[in-house]
């Protein structure tokens, strides 16, 4: 069975220092991979999504990058963090199918202070 | 740009009463999918239901769509306080990239 993986959980980072949340898949190949943040109260953003190694697309612009070094590792990254970067970043993945069906980790809660 | 919204914003019931929230997109879609978040958690998929598909029931959850209102409605049957959560709807537009609403915040009172 497919899994998701994404760490750390709980991030308190002071402003301007550099950011990194690691997300791994398992149980599949050449899976889409997505990163969405959440505002406290407020819908999914999508950051980020992946098509396969080394394609990334960015939805917003924004403080932040992400890379896929491997085919079933998703990044995301910034060098200096703003106040603004708050919130529950979710990693998410989805097959090749057309359905678009998302299967989502469990979180990465980042303050910024 | 966010896809869909859901309606109401909040909603607060009597364990055993039935729940019911809607959600209302833009663009024209191949599916629209139900989500499910607790607090501090990631999203879970709920059910699917396809552009030529008008309802659809996985145990308690009925979900129907109607696309000439380009609107869609979960109902959750005979609520439980384990049913406490956010629910999200979300559609995959052209790119097939589910794009989200901010949600209708569920509590059931035991």
């Amino acid at each position: 069975s497919q899994t998701i993986h994404q760490w750390p959980a709980t991030l308190v980072q002071p402003v301007g220092s550099p950011l990194s949340l690691e997300c791994t898949v398992e149980g599949t190949s050449n899976p889409n991979l997505y990163w969405y943040r959440q505002a406290a109260g407020r819908g999914l953003q999508l950051l980020f999504y992946s098509v396969g190694i080394g394609q990334i697309s960015s939805e917003v612009p924004q403080n932040l990058s992400a890379s896929r070094p491997q085919d079933r590792q998703f990044i995301l990254s910034s060098k200096k963090l703003l106040l603004s970067d708050s919130g529950f970043y979710l990693c998410a993945w989805s097959g090749t199918s057309n359905t678009g069906e998302l299967f989502f980790g469990e979180g990465s809660r980042l303050t910024v202070l | 740009s966010q896809q869909g919204e859901e309606d109401p914003q909040a909603l607060s019931i009597q364990e055993g009463e039935n729940a019911t929230m809607n959600c209302s997109y833009k663009t024209s879609i191949n599916n629209l999918q139900w989500y499910r978040q607790n607090s501090g958690r990631g999203l879970v998929h709920l059910i699917l239901i396809r552009s030529n598909e008008r309802e659809k029931h996985s145990g308690r959850l009925r979900v129907t769509l109607d696309t000439s209102k380009k609107s869609s409605s979960l109902l959750i049957t005979a609520s439980r306080a384990a049913d406490t959560a956010s629910y999200f709807c979300a559609n995959p537009g052209g790119s097939y990239i589910p794009t989200f609403g901010r949600g209708t915040s569920l509590i059931v009172h035991p």
